[in-house]
C-alpha cells in the first residue's frame, strides 16, 4: 500500500528564514498532494496543495514543488514569522480510491 | 457555506461505556473520512465512506470501532466498551470526488476522554 515518508520530524528556524519540509511517497498513481497546517488544539487547515500535472504552486510566502519521477514534494516557506509555528502535515492521495495517506508530521517552531 | 460540524465537541466517559461521535459533512460531499489524533501525534486513518459505502475499514483498531453513514450525509463513528487508550480526538473530514475539488476539509474534532 501507499507509505508516505516526512521530514524531518522538528524544525526550528530563525524568523526571516526559510524553513522546507519535505515528503516522500510510494505509489505513482497518486495525484494530489495537499499540505495541512495544524495550530495547537485546533483543526489541520489546508494551506496549498498541488496536483500531478503541475510541478511548483506559490502563494505568497508558502510554495510547494513536486518531482514526481522521484516520488517526492517539498513545502517551502519563506521569510518565516512566529505565527507559521504549528505542525505541518503532507498528505497524498491515491487515484480512484479517494483515501488520504498523511505524513507523520514536521513541528516547526519559529524563533523570534 | 456551512463546514464540517462535529459533536459532541468533548466527550467523558467512563471505561467500558459506549459512546457515539457524529460528523457532519459539507453539503454535497460524497467521501468523508474519520481519523484519530492522539495527543501530540499524526492523523491515524480509521475509515472512509464513498456515498454510504466504506471501501476500506482498514484503519479500525478493532471490532470494538464501528462507522456508518446514510443518506450520503451524516456519519456516525461509535466505540463501544471504551478503554483508556481510546482518549484522543476524533477528526472527521469530507470532500467531493469531482476533479479538482479532492480537497478535503476537517471539522473541530470530538475530544474523547475515557476515565
Amino acid at each position: 500500500g501507499e507509505n508516505v515518508e516526512q521530514h524531518p520530524s522538528t524544525l526550528s528556524v530563525q524568523e526571516g528564514d526559510s524553513a522546507v519540509i519535505k515528503c516522500t511517497y510510494s505509489d505513482s498513481a497518486s495525484n494530489y498532494f495537499p499540505w495541512y497546517k495544524q495550530e495547537l488544539g485546533k483543526r489541520p487547515q489546508l494551506i496549498i496543495d498541488i496536483r500531478s500535472n503541475v510541478g511548483e504552486k506559490k502563494d505568497q510566502r508558502i510554495a510547494v514543488t513536486l518531482n514526481k519521477t522521484a516520488k517526492h514534494f517539498s513545502l517551502h516557506i519563506t521569510e518565516t514569522q512566529p505565527e507559521d509555528s504549528a505542525v505541518y502535515f503532507c498528505a497524498v492521495l491515491h487515484s480512484g480510491t479517494y483515501k488520504y495517506i498523511f505524513g507523520t508530521g514536521t513541528r516547526l517552531k519559529v524563533l523570534a | 457555506g456551512a463546514g464540517v460540524s462535529q459533536s459532541p465537541s468533548n466527550k467523558v466517559t467512563e471505561k467500558g461505556k459506549d459512546v457515539e461521535l457524529r460528523c457532519d459533512p459539507i453539503s454535497g460531499h460524497t467521501a468523508l473520512y474519520w481519523y484519530r489524533q492522539r495527543l501530540g501525534q499524526g492523523l491515524e486513518f480509521l475509515i472512509y465512506f464513498q456515498g454510504n459505502s466504506a471501501p476500506d475499514k482498514s484503519g479500525l483498531p478493532s471490532d470494538r470501532f464501528s462507522a456508518e453513514r446514510t443518506g450520503e450525509s451524516v456519519s456516525t463513528l461509535t466505540i463501544q466498551r471504551t478503554q483508556q487508550e481510546d482518549s484522543a480526538v476524533y477528526l472527521c473530514a469530507s470532500s467531493s470526488q469531482w476533479l479538482a475539488r479532492e480537497t478535503q476539509y476537517f471539522g473541530p474534532g470530538t475530544r474523547l476522554l475515557v476515565l
